[in-house]
């Protein structure tokens, strides 16, 4: 089975850098994605991370440590519209990849 | 670039009626999936086609079916329509079964009244 964990919300202000950490447990690792979603659109791809380390992609960096079942996104130089629900979901393996566990999301706010 | 398109964007329907929501993926995109999303709920994957057949199956409800055509396009079908149907509906495609990259659509507004 699947158990994802985030935080519920975080706050942050414009400009800073937070951390969006997320915890899983499957029975078969096969990706981990991150999405950003605002009330009541799609969510949007953010990152895709199958090996351990780093992927950088402008101002979002997502990391993965599989023996740990750990993740997080990082977000740099925050702005007001980031300011979204980032969604951490899991792939496994024997389901097509796209068959996506997600957490519950994180709700960002950003202030000025 | 072109996106996934769904329709209808917002759907009205009472108990019992039936619904059909279509979802046009990505050009040359082969994989289409479904997911539910109640409200303030995370999304819950339905189901999935993979060059036209049935690839994988979630928590879809024996009331609803959906397949994908010959151009790629799929349509969920629900009977019977609950209350509890109410959520927002999304399709997500991606290239081939181990595409890393997954996209989704802006969703479908069921309300069932």
């Amino acid at each position: 089975g699947q158990n994802i964990d985030q935080p519920t919300e975080m706050t942050a202000t414009e400009g800073a850098i937070v951390q969006i950490n997320c915890t899983y447990q499957t029975s078969g690792f096969n990706g981990l994605f991150w999405y950003q979603q605002h009330a009541g659109e799609a969510p949007t791809f953010l990152s895709y991370n199958v090996l351990d380390g780093l992927e950088e992609k402008g101002r979002f960096s997502s990391f993965l440590s599989r023996s740990k079942g750990y993740s997080y996104l990082l977000l740099k130089e925050l702005q007001m519209k980031d300011s979204a629900s980032y969604l951490c979901a899991v792939s496994e393996r024997g389901s097509t990849l796209g068959r996506l566990y997600f957490g519950r999301g994180t709700q960002l706010t950003v202030w000025p | 670039a072109a996106g996934v398109i769904q329709s209808p964007r917002h759907l009205i329907k009472e108990k019992r009626e039936t619904a059909t929501l279509k979802c046009y993926p990505i050009p040359r995109h082969d994989t289409v999936y479904w997911y539910q999303q109640g409200p303030g709920q995370d999304p819950q994957f339905l189901i999935s086609f993979y060059e036209k057949m049935q690839s994988d199956k979630g928590s879809i409800p024996d009331r609803f079916s959906a397949q994908q055509f010959s151009d790629y396009h799929s349509e969920l079908n629900m009977s019977s329509l609950e209350l509890g149907d109410s959520a927002l509906y999304f399709c997500a495609s991606s290239l081939g079964e181990s595409g890393n990259t997954i996209y989704f659509g802006e969703g479908s507004w069921l309300t069932v009244v």
